[in-house]
């Protein structure tokens, strides 16, 4: 495989579940981030690694709880999650931490 | 006042003719300017960045910098209908958090 990899493409969760939304990166690459996108709202930031560690966390509720166990994986685990947290969910990778970012093809969340 | 503007249109032009993109950007302090482009039901992609004030050229598409006008453009020559897409203008601070902004996006539409 090649590029950046998001499983799964859609996912449909009640309040109460806890799920997780992956994101594998085959770029070589040193940063990672997640990004939230709504309808007629701009893209999000809602956290970015570099080299493994975190260096923004951008006031996302802690019901939001991202994990990066190596430089090519990046998991966003939800739980308890509301109605307005239904969006499309954005992994990307950079090669250098810039602007210069590679998306997935994004997991399209519903919460019932 | 939003970090980055962009005016969501949709923008349509005939195929064949110029299409020109704005966005405007309150941080002063930015360094680098970035045009990724979406298709519907797709993830962004990146097609331009530019970080030197004036014009800079690829192909049918033009990036074009003031920063003492806080004003970054993208021009499409020769339209095609297959341009036809959702243009995200995104703005890499001046601060070293590896955030990058995006504006809201401009759809254009390009009519054969």
């Amino acid at each position: 495989e090649t590029g950046v990899t998001q499983t799964p493409r859609h996912l449909v969760m009640g309040m109460t579940n806890k799920k997780s939304l992956k994101c594998e990166q085959h770029l070589g690459h040193n940063a990672m981030y997640w990004y939230k996108q709504s309808a007629k709202k701009p893209l999000e930031l809602m956290f970015v690694y570099s080299l493994e560690e975190r260096v923004e966390n951008n006031s996302v509720p802690s019901r939001f709880s991202p994990e990066c166990p190596n430089s090519s994986h990046l998991f966003l685990h939800l739980h308890t999650l509301q109605p307005e947290d239904s969006a499309l969910y954005l992994c990307a990778s950079s090669i250098r931490g810039d602007g210069e970012l590679f998306f997935g093809e994004g997991s399209r969340l519903t919460v019932l | 006042q939003k970090e980055v503007e962009q005016n969501s249109g949709p923008l349509s032009v005939p195929e064949g003719a110029i299409a020109s993109l704005n966005c405007t950007y309150s941080d002063r302090g930015s360094q680098s300017f970035f045009w990724y482009r979406q298709y519907s039901g797709k993830s962004p992609e990146l097609i331009m960045f530019i970080y030197s004030n004036g014009d800079k050229e690829d192909g049918r598409f033009t990036a074009q910098l003031n920063k003492a006008s806080q004003y970054v453009s993208l021009l499409i020559r020769d339209s095609q209908p297959s341009d036809s897409a959702t243009y995200l203008c995104a703005v890499y601070g001046s601060s070293n958090t590896g955030k990058l902004i995006f504006g809201q996006g401009t759809t254009l539409q390009v009519k054969p």
